[in-house]
C-alpha cells in the first residue's frame, strides 16, 4: 500500500499568513494527488485535485503543487474560515490511502 | 443539484452484520466512480471501498471478505454490506462519488455521513 505523510501534523497561524501543507507518497503517484479541507463535525470538502487543479467553488488563494512523491497545498492568504484540519489522499492505487491530516489554528 | 444521502447506521453488537444505503440525487450512480470512506471517532479518514462504473470492485485490507459495496441502479443507490463488525470499524461511513474518475477517487460529492457504532 501507498502510504502518505503529512507535514506538519499542526501549525498556526494568523489571518493573512501564507500557509504551506507538504504531502509525500511512499512511491511516485503521479500527480494523483487530492486535498480536502474538514471543519469539526463537518463533511471533507475537495479542494484540488490531480495535484494542481482547483475544484469548482474553491477560493484562487488555495493552490496546489508537485508530482511524483512531493506535493504542496499553498493557502495565499489564510481567511478565518480556512481553520480547519486538512487531508492529502492518493488516488493513484487501491486503496485510496489519506494522509494524517495537518490541522490548522488560529494563533 | 447532486446530492449523497445515507442511511442505514446505528449501534450494533460485535459479530453483527448492518447494511448503509446511500441515496443519490442529480446523478447516476452507475455511471460513476463510488466509494465509501470511514472516520473513527476523533482520527482521519480510511478509505473502504470502492465499485467502478463497470462493476468491479476493490477493499481495503482492514474490510476485505467482510464489506461488500453494491448498487441498485433502478434506486439509484450505493450500499456497503458490513458483516462481522469489530469495534474498531466504529465510524462514521461517508459515501462518496469521484468527480473524474481519477483511478481510485478525488471525490467532489460526499454524503452527510452515517454513525456505526460496534459495541455490547
Amino acid at each position: 500500500d501507498i502510504q502518505m505523510t503529512q507535514s506538519p501534523s499542526s501549525l498556526s497561524a494568523s489571518v493573512g499568513d501564507r500557509v504551506t501543507i507538504t504531502c509525500r507518497a511512499s512511491q511516485s503517484i503521479a500527480s494523483y494527488l487530492n486535498w480536502y479541507l474538514q471543519k469539526p463535525g463537518k463533511v471533507p470538502k475537495l479542494l484540488i485535485y490531480a495535484a494542481s487543479s482547483l475544484q469548482s467553488g474553491v477560493p484562487s488563494r488555495f493552490s496546489g503543487s508537485g508530482s511524483g512523491p512531493d506535493f504542496t497545498l499553498t493557502i495565499s492568504s489564510l481567511q478565518p474560515e480556512d481553520f480547519a484540519t486538512y487531508y492529502c489522499q492518493q488516488s493513484y492505487s487501491t486503496p485510496g490511502t489519506f494522509g494524517g491530516g495537518t490541522k490548522v489554528e488560529i494563533k | 443539484e447532486m446530492q449523497l444521502v445515507e442511511s442505514g447506521g446505528g449501534l450494533i453488537q460485535p459479530g453483527g452484520s448492518l447494511r448503509l444505503s446511500c441515496a443519490a440525487s442529480g446523478f447516476t450512480v452507475s455511471s460513476n466512480y463510488m466509494s465509501w470512506v470511514r472516520q473513527a471517532p476523533g482520527k482521519g479518514l480510511e478509505w473502504v471501498s470502492i465499485i467502478y462504473s463497470g462493476g468491479i470492485t476493490y477493499y481495503a485490507d482492514s474490510v476485505k471478505g467482510r464489506f461488500t459495496i453494491s448498487r441498485d441502479n433502478s434506486k439509484n443507490t450505493l450500499y456497503l454490506q458490513m458483516n462481522s463488525l469489530r469495534a474498531d470499524d466504529t465510524a462514521v461511513y461517508y459515501c462518496a462519488r469521484d468527480g473524474y474518475n481519477s483511478r481510485v477517487g478525488a471525490f467532489d460529492i460526499w454524503g452527510q455521513g452515517t454513525m456505526v457504532t460496534v459495541s455490547s
